[in-house]
């Protein structure tokens, strides 16, 4: 069964505007995290940042945060203020027993 | 943050030759080491997972005999892919985590080409 579900295979955002990635888990268990990950075309996986299932406020780090709706098992990506170097896959995971990941979507962002 | 290292970054081999890929954790320890393949414009599929010392645990549809999986040390596991097919090219990712953390710290990637 799908754990982790992103519905968006791709996205286009106008430079310096702001774009949400959505994600959603299913799992039963009460301890996970959350995390998403950014893949050049070079391969790297780059973490960009981590909710862990107890946390109680949305992650943030730099101009990503995390829209953590527990009840709704979101985890969407928000990216404020697009920059050309954004455009990339975009990666949702969880971590259960072992990482779990999503189909990936791939964001374009338009001068 | 914690760097992981992959070598070779990227392989050539003759159809039938193995190829050995190896992961190491620079600066912490790492007891448990994940093996990912990842196709073009698809997501990346867990291998196996190996702990220090013990054998590979691999997901299921994984060919252990051919994908064989050492984790010898708490800083280095190998990936060898045996009797290589142009099937097996892949692009070959390794993560490390260490015992106090449930975050994995993801290597460059290997590109394998199977000629």
């Amino acid at each position: 069964a799908q754990k982790i579900t992103q519905t968006q295979p791709g996205m286009f955002v106008q430079e310096k505007e702001a774009v949400t990635l959505d994600c959603t888990y299913d799992t039963s268990d009460q301890s996970y995290g959350l995390f998403w990950y950014k893949q050049p075309s070079s391969g790297e996986m780059i973490f960009l940042i981590y909710q862990g299932s107890y946390d109680e406020q949305n992650a943030t780090e730099g101009r990503y945060s995390l829209n953590f709706q527990k009840a709704r098992k979101s985890a969407n990506l928000v990216i404020s203020a697009s920059q050309l170097g954004d455009s990339a896959m975009y990666f949702c995971a969880m971590i259960l027993n072992k990482f779990y990941f999503g189909s990936g979507t791939k964001l374009n962002v338009k001068p | 943050g914690a760097v992981v290292s992959q070598h070779p970054s990227w392989v050539i081999c003759k159809s039938g030759t193995s190829v050995k890929i190896e992961c190491r954790s620079l600066d912490f320890q790492a007891t448990t080491m994940f093996w990912y393949r990842q196709f073009p414009k698809q997501s990346l599929m867990l291998m196996a997972t190996s702990n220090e010392g013990s054998k590979a645990t691999y997901e299921q549809g994984v060919e252990k005999d051919k994908f064989l999986i050492n984790h010898a040390s708490l800083t280095l596991s190998t990936l060898t892919v045996t009797s290589a097919h142009p099937e097996d090219s892949s692009f070959y990712i390794c993560s490390a985590r260490a015992s106090s953390s449930y975050e994995q710290y993801f290597g460059p990637g290997t590109r394998l080409t199977v000629t």
